[in-house]
C-alpha cells in the first residue's frame, strides 16, 4: 500500500533564506509524485510533479523537487523564499495500479518571517 | 476554463442533522473525487467516480455518508446523520482520470457540526 510521510508539520524560515520541505513515500511499484500547495483561504493547486524522465522537476515560482528512488524521497526546495510562499504544502503519491488515486501526506506549514 | 465549483462554502449544523454538498467538475473531466480534510491533516479520499460509476469508496463511512454522480457530471455528497467528528473541509476534485494526471480542486465546503 502507498503512504506518504512529511516529517515536519511546520517550518518557519526568514525571508530570502533557503528552505527544504521533506517528503518520503512508500510504494511497491513505480510511482508518480506530486507537491500541492494551499495558500491561505484558497483551494489546493498543483505546484509540480514527477512522472518519469529527469529526476529534478521545477515549478514556475522557483521551487524544485528531486525524485530519489533509493531513498524513496521527493523533497521540495527553494533557494530563497518570499513572503508570498507562505502556505501549506502537501506531498502526494500515485501509481499505475491505483487508477489516478492520490494519497496525500499530512502537510507542512511554511511560515515566512520578514 | 471554469474551475471546479462547490457549494455551499460554509455550513453549520447540529449533530444528528443531515447535510448535502454539491460539486460541478471541470467540463470533460471523467473522474471526480470527494475528499475529507480534517484540520491539521492532509486530504483523505472518500470516494472516486469514473463517469457515473464508483471506482473506489473504501474509505467512505457508508453507514452515514452517501454520494452520487448522476449522468456522469455533477455530484452530491450527503451525510446523514452528522457526528461531531465530521467537522472538516470537504473537497471536490476532478481530473481526466489517467494515472499521473493532475487533479483540480474546488474551494471546498467547511462543515462545522455542533
Amino acid at each position: 500500500a502507498q503512504s506518504v510521510t512529511q516529517l515536519d508539520s511546520q517550518v518557519p524560515v526568514f525571508e530570502e533564506a533557503p528552505v527544504e520541505l521533506r517528503c518520503n513515500y512508500s510504494s511497491s511499484v513505480s510511482v508518480y509524485l506530486f507537491w500541492y500547495v494551499q495558500y491561505p483561504n484558497q483551494g489546493l493547486q498543483l505546484l509540480l510533479k514527477y512522472l518519469s524522465g529527469s529526476t529534478l522537476v521545477k515549478s514556475i515560482n522557483g521551487f524544485e523537487a528531486e525524485f530519489n528512488k533509493s531513498q524513496t524521497s521527493f523533497h521540495l526546495r527553494k533557494p530563497s523564499v518570499h513572503i508570498s510562499d507562505t502556505a501549506e504544502y502537501f506531498c502526494a503519491v500515485s501509481d499505475d495500479s491505483s487508477a489516478s488515486k492520490i494519497i496525500f501526506g499530512s502537510g507542512t506549514r511554511l511560515s515566512i518571517r520578514p | 476554463e471554469a474551475g471546479v465549483a462547490q457549494s455551499p462554502r460554509y455550513k453549520i449544523i447540529e449533530k444528528r442533522q443531515s447535510v448535502a454538498f454539491w460539486c460541478n467538475p471541470i467540463s470533460g473531466h471523467a473522474t471526480l473525487y470527494w475528499y475529507q480534510q480534517i484540520l491539521g491533516q492532509g486530504p483523505k479520499l472518500l470516494i472516486q467516480f469514473q463517469n457515473n460509476g464508483v471506482v473506489d469508496d473504501s474509505q467512505l463511512p457508508k453507514d452515514r455518508f452517501s454520494a452520487e454522480r448522476l449522468k456522469g457530471v455533477d455530484s452530491t455528497l450527503k451525510i446523514q446523520p452528522a457526528k461531531l467528528e465530521d467537522s472538516a473541509v470537504y473537497l471536490c476534485a476532478s481530473s481526466q482520470g489517467l494515472a499521473g494526471t493532475e487533479q483540480y480542486f474546488g474551494p471546498g465546503t467547511r462543515l462545522t457540526v455542533t
